[in-house]
């Protein structure tokens, strides 16, 4: 058991909707970052969360964006589907405290945008 | 961070140990390197990390040279639930609240064979 949970585990989406994926971190995990693995392709950063302020994001356009909630729970949401925005969402949680030592990653949302 | 370079894939016999190596020729004195491996369908899982020490855990030994321009990751008994890709990582230590995501690489698939 990771700790951390994804939901939905699948999804097929519309080209131009919008879809909305969701994280459950282990309890005191503080910071939460959200990864896009494209089929065959390590992970790429999207951003990441600390105390409920993104403090970091990557090269992803403003129509991902995210939220980070009390409970240690997040979510990834992305605007306007792109055929491209096909991939696994991997979502990872850390204690500021236990960083340094790796990062849990749950097992991903497989999105489908078609 | 650092650009790690790894060979895209290995076998290694069931039993036998793996020996999985990455070059970061231009890490810089304050990178650690970690080592990631992301089973089938799931999300990566932390394996080790080291500085200038080698290390050992109940997963695997990290060998570092003396320049720290290389290292290698050691399976000392690889089983069939060790097929993997595994990636290697250079990153500074990261402050509570600063972001420091994991720039993944395309890592070493590894296939222990029966």
């Amino acid at each position: 058991e990771t700790g951390v949970t994804q939901s939905p585990t699948h999804l097929i989406k519309t080209r131009g909707q919008q879809v909305t994926l969701r994280c459950s971190s282990q309890s005191g995990h503080n910071t939460v970052s959200w990864y896009q693995q494209a089929l065959g392709q390590g992970p790429q950063f999207i951003f990441q969360y600390y105390r409920e302020e993104e403090n970091g994001r990557g090269n992803f356009p403003p129509r991902f964006s995210g939220l980070q909630f009390p409970n240690y729970s997040s979510e990834l949401n992305v605007n306007a589907l792109e055929l491209d925005d096909s991939a696994l969402y991997l979502c990872a949680s850390s204690s500021g405290r236990i960083a340094n030592y790796g990062y849990t990653f749950g097992s991903g949302t497989r999105l489908t945008v078609v | 961070d650092a650009k790690t370079t790894q060979p895209p894939s290995m076998d290694c016999a069931e039993g036998r140990a793996a020996n999985l190596p990455c070059n970061h020729s231009t890490i810089s004195g304050n990178e650690y390197v970690y080592w990631y491996r992301q089973i089938h369908s799931q999300g990566p899982q932390y394996i080790i990390h080291g500085l200038k020490n080698n290390e050992t855990n109940e997963m695997a030994s990290l060998i570092i040279t003396e320049d720290r321009k290389s290292s290698t990751l050691i399976l000392p008994h690889a089983t069939l639930r060790d097929t993997a890709v595994y990636y290697c990582i250079a990153r500074g230590l990261q402050n509570s609240g600063s972001a420091r995501q994991l720039t993944f690489g395309s890592g070493t698939q590894l296939t222990v064979l029966p």
